[in-house]
C-alpha cells in the first residue's frame, strides 16, 4: 500500500505569492497517476490535476502539477484570494487510491 | 446539470446500519465507475470504497471491508453503500464520487455529502 506525505501542513503566504507543495509517495507512482483536489472550508472537493500535470476542466492556468516517481509538486504561480483552500494529493489507479494528508495553504 | 447528490446519513447507535445513497443526474451514469469517500470533520479525505461500471469489481478501505457494502443501480443511476456494525470511528462526511480512468480512477465529480454520526 502506498502511502503519500504532504509537506509543509500549513503554508502561509500572501496573495501574488507563489506557492510550492510537496506530495512524496513511499512507492513510485505508477503510470503518472497522480490527482491533486483544492477543498475549501465548507464545501466539496475539486479536481485541479490529473495525470500529475494536466489540468481539470475550468481549472486556471496558475496551477500547475509536476513531477514522476515519488516526488510530485503543485504550484500555484500567483495566488488569488479563492486559493486559500486545503490541497490534497492522491494516487489513482491502484486500491486502495491513497489520499495525502493535505497542505492548508492560509492567508499571511 | 451535471450532479451527484447523496442521502441516507444521520445519526445511528454503534452497533447499527445505514443505507447511503447517491442519484446521479446530467450524465451517463453506468459509463463510470463510482466511489464512496469519507472525511472526519476538520480532517483528511479517506477513501471508502468503489464499485466499477457494471458492478463487477469492488474494492473496500480495510477500515470499511467486512462492515461495508457497495453496490449500484444502473437502471436509477443510483449508488449505495451498505453500512453495518457502525463504530463511532465511522462518524464523517460521506460524499460520493465519480471515478475517470484507470479503475478506482480520479475523482472529477463528487457530491455535497451525507454526514453520518454514531453516538449513543
Amino acid at each position: 500500500e502506498n502511502v503519500l506525505t504532504q509537506s509543509p501542513g500549513t503554508l502561509s503566504l500572501s496573495p501574488g505569492e507563489r506557492a510550492t507543495l510537496s506530495c512524496r509517495a513511499s512507492q513510485s507512482v505508477s503510470n503518472n497517476y497522480l490527482a491533486w483536489y483544492q477543498q475549501k472550508p465548507g464545501q466539496t472537493p475539486r479536481l485541479l490535476i490529473y495525470g500529475v500535470s494536466s489540468r481539470a476542466t475550468g481549472i486556471p492556468d496558475r496551477f500547475s502539477g509536476s513531477g514522476s516517481g515519488t516526488d510530485f509538486t503543485l504550484t500555484i504561480s500567483r495566488l488569488e484570494p479563492e486559493d486559500f483552500a486545503v490541497y490534497y494529493c492522491q494516487q489513482y489507479g491502484i486500491s486502495p487510491p491513497p489520499f495525502g494528508p493535505g497542505t492548508k495553504v492560509d492567508i499571511k | 446539470e451535471v450532479r451527484l447528490v447523496e442521502s441516507g446519513g444521520g445519526l445511528v447507535k454503534p452497533g447499527g446500519s445505514l443505507r447511503l445513497s447517491c442519484a446521479a443526474s446530467g450524465f451517463t451514469f453506468r459509463t463510470y465507475s463510482m466511489n464512496w469517500v469519507r472525511q472526519v470533520p476538520g480532517k483528511g479525505l479517506e477513501w471508502v470504497s468503489s464499485i466499477s461500471t457494471i458492478g463487477d469489481l469492488k474494492n473496500y478501505a480495510d477500515s470499511a471491508r467486512g462492515r461495508f457494502t457497495i453496490s449500484r443501480d444502473n437502471a436509477q443511476n443510483s449508488l449505495f453503500l451498505q453500512m453495518r456494525t457502525l463504530r463511532a470511528e465511522d462518524t464523517a462526511v460521506y460524499y460520493c464520487a465519480r471515478g475517470i480512468l484507470s479503475y478506482p480512477g480520479y475523482f472529477d465529480l463528487w457530491g455535497r455529502g451525507t454526514p453520518v454520526t454514531v453516538s449513543s
